[in-house]
């Protein structure tokens, strides 16, 4: 159980476009989904925490007009590249909490990530 | 702002070899230290630890942690190469959000 999936695993796109990466928990309904953001060689940086139904809240330094986050529903949350530049090429992954431990440890699923590159 | 910091940044050792990696961490609101063992794809969960001095274990991993030091350690005895990855440590907070800050991370190499 408590399987979480992205898709696509991995996308290559030309700067100036817009790509969607999508996080969906298979199993289980998830309240909270985070994603995070991971640089060849160093640690998962945390871009936003996304909560069904409302507004994703943002880490300092990320710009929210460029990734854009939307959680409609209990099992998908998707995050939207745009105007991608080269610099945007990075390791995207997706994490979700269960909604049925809600207030205890929050064990975070993690997504087998989306590998993004911007030529 | 919240602060984890692993050491060693990288290590090679020889299999059979044991080896100890370090976290120390500085948050507020403070919850629980978990970590995480990372090869090519998503993080993997192993431990993770909420009380002082209480020891965490599984097959040859065990970890434990310091909440009047703010720090941690993983213990993998008998290393193979399988073992090899990078190892992350982070810190759960108090927030509803469950909000987790990583680690630089370790990472490991062990050799034949």
């Amino acid at each position: 159980g408590a399987v979480v999936s992205q898709h696509p695993s991995w996308v290559i796109c030309k700067s100036g476009t817009s790509v969607k990466i999508e996080c969906r928990s298979l199993d289980f309904q998830a309240t909270t989904m985070f994603w995070y953001r991971q640089f060849p060689k160093q640690s998962l940086m945390l871009m936003a925490t996304s909560n069904e139904g409302s507004k994703a809240t943002y880490e300092q330094g990320v710009e929210k007009d460029k990734f854009l986050i939307n959680h409609a529903s209990l099992t998908l949350s998707t995050l939207t590249v745009t105007s991608a530049h080269p610099e945007d090429s990075s390791f995207y992954i997706c994490s979700a909490t269960d909604v049925w431990t809600s207030g205890s440890f929050d064990e975070q699923y993690f997504g087998p990530g989306t590998r993004l590159t911007v030529t | 702002e919240d602060k984890v910091v692993q050491s060693p940044l990288s290590l090679v050792v020889h299999e059979g070899d044991t080896v100890t990696l370090n976290c120390s961490y500085e948050v507020t609101n403070f919850r629980s230290l978990l970590w995480y063992k990372q090869e090519k794809k998503a993080p993997t969960f192993l431990f993770m630890l909420t009380s002082s001095g209480i020891e965490k274990k599984s097959g040859r991993l065990s970890s434990i942690l310091d909440k009047k030091e703010l720090f941690s350690i993983l213990n993998i005895t008998a290393t193979q190469t399988g073992d090899s990855a990078i190892y992350l440590c982070a810190v759960l907070n108090t927030g509803t959000a469950s909000k987790l800050t990583f680690g630089t991370g370790t990472r490991l190499q062990v050799t034949l």
